[in-house]
């Protein structure tokens, strides 16, 4: 159980277009999905905390108006990176909450965005 | 400013033997703590969590252990094994609601034959 999933698993796109990510929970139901992105070498960032049905909150630094985030059902959250350039390319993870344990998060695979 | 800590980035071990990782955090609100493995180009994959209301955690080959008072947790693999070879990250959370974790920085567990 616990499944979560992320597509695509690789992107590359050119600088100026627009990235969409989607994470889904395969067997169960998320009203809370969390999107991390992770630098080489570095720790999983928090950029934003994805809540079903109302606006996500965005971490300290994250620009809202450049990664947009929705979250429109109890299963989907998508984080679109809008007008990407190289300095956003990254490992973008995003996990979901068990409904009955808040405590334990559980991650997607991640999707790595290249951005020429 | 980071609350979570792992000051050793790199961690060498022989097959067979135990495996400390060791972290550190500063923010005293924190009260549950859980601990992640990650493959390169994967997402973390759950191990293993401690409440502070407890000081130890076992599940089979991984313990985590809590020093409240010095803001530290351990995490003891025995015996280690070739496929324990990872990155491993502590996390920290507020409990009670589907609030954020804080990441440390990682841990990069090398197991050698």
């Amino acid at each position: 159980g616990a499944v979560v999933s992320q597509h695509p698993s690789r992107v590359i796109c050119k600088s100026g277009t627009s990235v969409k990510i989607e994470c889904r929970s395969l067997d169960f139901q998320a009203t809370t999905m969390f999107w991390y992105r992770q630098f080489p070498k570095q720790s999983l960032m928090l950029m934003a905390t994805s809540n079903e049905g109302s606006k996500a909150t965005y971490e300290q630094g994250v620009e809202k108006d450049k990664f947009l985030i929705n979250h429109a059902s109890l299963t989907l959250s998508t984080l679109t990176v809008t007008s990407a350039h190289p300095e956003d390319s990254s490992f973008y993870i995003c996990s979901a909450a068990l409904p009955s344990s808040y405590n334990e998060q559980f991650f997607g695979p991640g999707t790595r965005l290249t951005v020429l | 400013d980071q609350q979570v800590k792992q000051n050793s980035p790199s961690l060498s071990v022989q097959e067979g033997r135990i495996s400390i990782l060791n972290c550190d955090y500063t923010n005293s609100m924190f009260d549950y703590f859980l601990w992640y493995k990650k493959y390169p180009a994967e997402g973390p994959t759950f191990l293993i969590s401690i409440s502070s209301i407890k000081d130890k955690n076992e599940d089979g080959r991984f313990t985590v252990f809590l020093n409240k008072s010095a803001k530290h947790l351990s995490l003891h693999i025995v015996p280690s094994q070739p496929g324990d070879s990872a990155v491993y990250f502590c996390a920290a959370k507020i409990g009670g609601t589907a609030s954020k974790l804080t990441f440390g920085t990682g841990t990069r567990l090398q197991v050698t034959l």
